[in-house]
């Protein structure tokens, strides 16, 4: 089974503060995506990348990076955090033949900025 | 980036097979159908993905007419697991940039 697992369950941030969210997958999956999910707006996308070092803008990537340096790994970064951030993130990874149809999710991390 | 519509919310009892219907009138040739399970808590689960006519797994069947401009997610004899949130997605397999719309998914509530 594929195995997708994010850094941490809940985090608490104050405003300003570098968040750095966790995601790895043990599948050798190609693709890997960042979502953010908020009551009555489903999942949006924020990032995805198909590759290593390689990333592209998803719909609402503004206040958001990533960064792809092992392919297992891709890490979703909070330059400066700020309340309308508070949400859950997911991260997700597909192979390179699934491309976005079967993605596979992790546990998601619930993040609250004060 | 074909937009989909499905109801918000369904209400069903233990046993009953289940339909739930998901419009996408601007489905493109290449793209394919797919749907997902999420539970409270958990991030999203793939159940089945099609392309045309029928597809059926151990846990669901996927109804999808000639004219593909919608589908229809079939679960036989739910049971009180089943309550989750089911999200309909369109897109082209080939392109991981594309069909990563989720929506706001259709709520359903298996009850005893």
């Amino acid at each position: 089974d594929v195995k997708v697992t994010q850094s941490s369950r809940y985090l608490v941030k104050r405003t300003g503060e570098k968040v750095f969210l966790e995601c790895v997958q043990d599948m050798d999956h190609e693709n890997m995506f960042w979502y953010r999910q908020d009551p009555g707006l489903g999942l949006r996308l924020i990032y995805f990348s198909y590759d290593v070092k390689m990333k592209e803008k998803g719909d609402i990537p503004e206040g958001y990076s990533v960064s792809r340096e092992k392919k297992e790994r891709f890490s979703l970064i909070l330059e400066s955090a700020s309340t309308n951030q508070t949400s859950m993130y997911l991260c997700a990874s597909s192979s390179l033949e699934a491309g976005g149809n079967e993605q596979f999710f992790g546990p998601g991390t619930r993040l609250t900025v004060l | 980036l074909a937009k989909t519509t499905q109801p918000i919310s369904m209400d069903s009892y233990e046993g009953q097979e289940v339909n739930i219907t998901c419009s996408h009138n601007n489905i493109a040739t290449n793209d394919y159908i797919t749907w997902y399970q999420q539970f409270p808590s958990q991030g999203p689960r793939f159940i089945i993905q099609g392309y045309k006519t029928k597809v059926t797994n151990e846990v669901a069947s996927l109804f999808i007419p000639a004219d593909r401009k919608s589908s229809t997610l079939s679960l036989p004899r739910v049971s009180l697991s089943d309550t989750a949130v089911y999200y309909c997605l369109v897109g082209d397999s080939w392109n991981a940039g594309n069909m990563l719309t989720f929506g706001g998914g259709t709520r359903l509530m298996v009850k005893p």
